[in-house]
């Protein structure tokens, strides 16, 4: 079974660009989970998607946005970057309502200049 | 408040010599889970308690789970240099005014490894 594969694994962009992030779950999970990690905040939950709707929302600004498609991908949104958006960018998957376990991609590094 | 955070900050210690890391959260939990993340990478799993669980093993890994305590501790035995690395604590709990879980990760504890 194929993990969580998140696309690109690094990037590079300039303040005030925006930039997309996407992330396939395992097969047959449906809830999909966002987080940003940074050495000084550590890992801060984003939002979460199940069946195509967001659930749940983490305190982040507006800027950031994601959605979930009918085959449960997902991508991620943010746009007006700022220098301290640079973090790396997790995906999990699960099978929700089970509490079982989360399974994580090895996430995208984005770096704005 | 931070549901789970982890205890210590940074570990250091010698190839062969037992790594413990504590975690402690505020509320109720239906389950709590360890990971650990190599510099860079994605978290990799290791371990699921569940609240009803006290203690469980895995290869040289043992979870404890004291629910009164709100705590839990994760030790590696005869650690490996190829143990190094961040390890988390997530608890997995429910959203009040709905039957989704609420996921919250803890700072991490960072072991250092040497040979």
């Amino acid at each position: 079974k194929a993990g969580v594969t998140q696309t690109p694994r690094y990037l590079i962009k300039t303040r005030g660009q925006q930039v997309t992030l996407s992330c396939s779950p395992i097969s047959g999970h449906r809830s999909v989970s966002w987080y940003q990690q940074t050495p000084g905040q550590g890992l801060q939950f984003l939002f979460e998607y199940f069946s195509e709707t967001q659930r749940n929302k983490g305190n982040f600004p507006g800027r950031f946005s994601g959605r979930q498609f009918s085959n449960s991908r997902s991508e991620m949104n943010v746009s007006t970057l700022e220098l301290g958006d640079s973090a790396l960018y997790l995906c999990a998957s699960s099978v929700p309502g089970q509490r079982n376990t989360i399974y994580f991609g090895e996430g995208s590094w984005l770096t704005v200049v | 408040s931070q549901q789970g955070e982890e205890d210590p900050q940074a570990l250091s210690i010698q190839e062969g010599e037992n790594a413990t890391m504590n975690c402690s959260y505020k509320t109720s939990i239906n389950n709590l889970q360890w990971y650990r993340q190599n510099s860079g990478r994605g978290l990799v799993h290791l371990i699921l308690i569940r609240s009803n669980e006290r203690e469980k093993h895995s290869g040289r890994l043992r979870v404890t789970l004291d629910t009164s305590k709100k705590s839990s501790s994760l030790l590696i035995t005869a650690s490996r240099a190829a143990d190094t690395a961040s390890y988390f604590c997530a608890t997995v709990s429910l959203y009040q005014k709905t039957s989704y879980d609420k996921v919250i990760f803890g700072p991490g504890t960072s072991l250092s490894v040497i040979p």
